[in-house]
């Protein structure tokens, strides 16, 4: 069973610090990862992709992929309270488009 | 707006009661999926369709059928609805077949079956 591990939270983050989500993976074989975002009530939105060991920016959000290690973190810098969300992580596996999600960590950012 | 457009937004069915959930997508992406979510169980896959005229069962297809009905459809039917298909079901649309990319997903329907 593949499997994509996220701690559930919920984790609390005063507004202006780093936020950092943490995700593992069982399969090595994994291709491509994804950080989306979740509000309440709505329907998942891709924010980030990652495929390449190292670090990937894109404005405040920083996802960082370790292969040898099988993590996989997204950082963000500045929080603000539109911040506050569910994070899931998603996992494609080699030869295989489909996308395995965790459970999601849940994140407020305190004013 | 381009996207993926999912009806109905919500649902109240009876045990046993049937229906059916449409889809359509206007991105020109071949594949489509169908997921549910649960508290505490994420986002599981039911079925998929790689390209028109192709489907395939996801980890968690029992009491579902889908039909891809063309390239921007993609319908999710509950044949008899039970408790425990109580959720909210999603689908997404990904242009996976030019490489790993993301899904986009649609607004959801809140499925509740009494």
């Amino acid at each position: 069973q593949k499997e994509v591990e996220q701690n559930s939270g919920p984790l609390s983050v005063p507004e202006g610090a780093i936020a950092s989500l943490n995700c593992t993976y069982s399969d090595r074989g994994s291709q491509s990862f994804f950080w989306y975002r979740q509000y309440s009530g709505k329907s998942p939105e891709l924010i980030m992709s990652i495929y390449s060991n190292g670090d990937k920016e894109d404005g405040r959000f920083t996802a960082q992929l370790n292969k040898a290690s099988q993590y996989v973190s997204l950082l963000i810098r500045d929080s603000q309270p539109s911040d506050s969300a569910t994070y899931l992580c998603a996992v494609s596996y080699f030869g295989n488009e489909k996308l395995t999600f965790g459970t999601g960590t849940r994140l407020t950012i305190i004013p | 707006n381009a996207g993926v457009t999912q009806t109905p937004k919500f649902q109240v069915l009876k045990t046993g009661q049937s229906m059916t959930l449409q889809c359509a997508q206007d991105m020109n992406h071949n594949s489509m999926y169908w997921y549910r979510q649960d508290p505490g169980m994420g986002l599981r896959l039911i079925y998929y369709s790689a390209s028109e005229g192709t489907t395939d069962k996801g980890e968690v297809p029992n009491g579902y059928n889908v039909s891809r009905l063309n390239k921007r459809e993609f319908s999710l039917r509950l044949e008899s609805a039970a408790p425990s298909q109580t959720s909210v079901y999603f689908c997404a649309s990904s242009e996976a077949d030019r490489g790993p990319y993301g899904y986009t997903f649609g607004s959801g329907t809140r499925l509740t079956v009494v």
